[in-house]
């Protein structure tokens, strides 16, 4: 069966400091793969997806990056955070066959910028 | 654009009673995907349920059921035998079945606050 594992869960970093989220995919080949952010009491915002290697859309313009190095591994990146990078950050993968048009999520990650 | 309200910023139900969670959508597309997710206290966001919007019958998954309403834009989530491990947060979620081969996520509601009252 899929699975999708993003860390570390918990992150605190000062201002300034680099960010380096993991999210891999086990069980499936060639997914679409997501980044989400939900900041306190709002809703999921889209920020990167991938259809391939080395393929990356961003959907809001801002202070992170995303890379996709290889087939089933995602990473979310920045060089300097912002107090306003703080968020809960999901990871996702679509679905295949039936469920083609589901995206299943990640446990996530808390990140706290001090 | 799509847009996804959900007009019950909370919602609260006795153990064992049921309780309808209301959803609505925008959209001028014809085929179409929506879902229910549920985000526990840990945060994970699980899924609950799917609807194809080809599909007249509504879909159901245990507990979990769906009122599906297209000419409305309706799509309400019903829990029966409400439990207190369904206390959480849910979202409504839409997807164009005319997403680039899967390129695109999804559109979400703001959610609804689920107390179950013991």
């Amino acid at each position: 069966s899929q699975t999708i594992h993003q860390w570390p869960a918990t992150l605190v970093q000062p201002v300034g400091s680099p960010l380096s989220l993991e999210c891999t995919v086990e069980g499936t080949s060639n997914p679409n793969l997501y980044w989400y952010r939900q900041a306190a009491g709002r809703g999921l915002q889209l920020l990167f997806y991938s259809v391939g290697i080395g393929q990356i859309s961003s959907e809001v313009p801002q202070n992170l990056s995303a890379s996709r190095p290889q087939d089933r591994q995602f990473i979310l990146s920045s060089k300097k955070l912002l107090l306003s990078d703080s968020g809960f950050y999901l990871c996702a993968w679509n679905g295949r066959g039936k469920a083609g048009n589901t995206i299943y999520f990640g446990e996530g990650s808390w990140l706290t910028v001090v | 654009a799509q847009t996804v309200t959900q007009s019950q910023p909370e919602m609260s139900v006795q153990e064992a009673e049921t309780v309808t969670l209301s959803c609505t959508y925008d959209t001028s597309e014809s085929d179409y995907y929506l879902f229910w997710y549920k985000q526990p206290p840990s945060r994970q966001m699980i899924l609950v349920i799917r609807q194809e919007a080809y599909k007249q019958q509504n879909a159901t998954e245990n507990r979990f059921s769906v009122n599906f309403q297209k000419a409305a834009k309706s799509f309400s989530l019903k829990i029966s035998d409400s439990q207190l491990g369904d206390a959480a947060m849910y979202f409504c979620a839409y997807r164009s079945a005319d997403s680039g081969g899967g390129a695109d996520g999804l559109t979400f509601g703001k959610g609804t606050h689920l107390i179950i009252q013991p």
